[in-house]
């Protein structure tokens, strides 16, 4: 059973600092990985995807991918109250004929 | 519209009704996907179709659902015989495809409440 999992939280930050969100997954032939955001009420939106181990940045996100170790994480910089959602972690095998399984998602407040 | 469609918005049904959910996806767009999502989880997988073929079923909770996708385009999710657990939000999502960066592209959702 492939499985992706995250705190749920809440994860309370203060605004103008980072955020940080963690995730595991266990499936090793997992190679693609994805943060969605997601608005009470609404869809959700991709913020991220990462397939190297390491970093990748895009503006206030980081995403890190440690595959030795089946974990994943996003950084958000100076964090703003409009960052308060429920971020998904999500993963999956890219280039192949398979389903991308989320985690049940972490719910961040930016304390204004 | 250039998004997913998803039809309708809010679904109430009585328990052991018969409900359809439909989906149209970005057009092009190879690959759909389904998922269920309950009030405070994330979304749980249910099928997966590239094309009309569907590849993944694994996820459909009972016999009870069924979904398709018979000219590569529109998706129907059909629940028979609803139950008050079947009450959740019904995401669909779309992708270019398996050789694509998987990003996926959802719809607003379709909300089947079971009374």
């Amino acid at each position: 059973q492939k499985e992706v999992e995250q705190n749920s939280g809440p994860l309370s930050v203060p605004e103008g600092a980072i955020a940080s969100l963690n995730c595991t997954y266990s499936d090793r032939g997992s190679q693609s990985f994805f943060w969605y955001r997601q608005y009470s009420g609404k869809s959700p939106e991709l913020i991220m995807f990462i397939y190297s181990n390491g970093d990748k940045e895009d503006g206030r996100f980081t995403a890190q991918l440690n595959k030795a170790s089946q974990y994943v994480s996003l950084l958000i910089r100076d964090s703003q109250p409009s960052d308060s959602a429920t971020y998904l972690c999500a993963g999956g095998r890219l280039n192949r004929d398979d389903k991308i399984i989320f985690g049940k998602g972490t719910r961040l407040h930016i304390l204004p | 519209g250039a998004g997913v469609s998803q039809s309708p918005r809010y679904k109430v049904a009585k328990r052991g009704q018969d409900v359809a959910l439909r989906c149209d996806p970005i057009s092009g767009h190879v690959s759909l996907f389904w998922y269920q999502q309950a009030l405070g989880q994330g979304p749980e997988f249910l099928t997966y179709f590239q094309n009309e073929a569907q590849l993944d079923k694994s996820g459909l909770p009972s016999d009870r659902f069924f979904a398709e996708r018979p000219e590569g385009s529109v998706s129907t999710l059909k629940i028979q015989r609803t139950q008050q657990e079947d009450s959740a939000v019904y995401l669909c999502a779309s992708s270019p495809g398996p050789r694509d960066t998987g990003e996926l592209f959802f719809g607003e959702g379709s909300r089947l409440t079971v009374l």
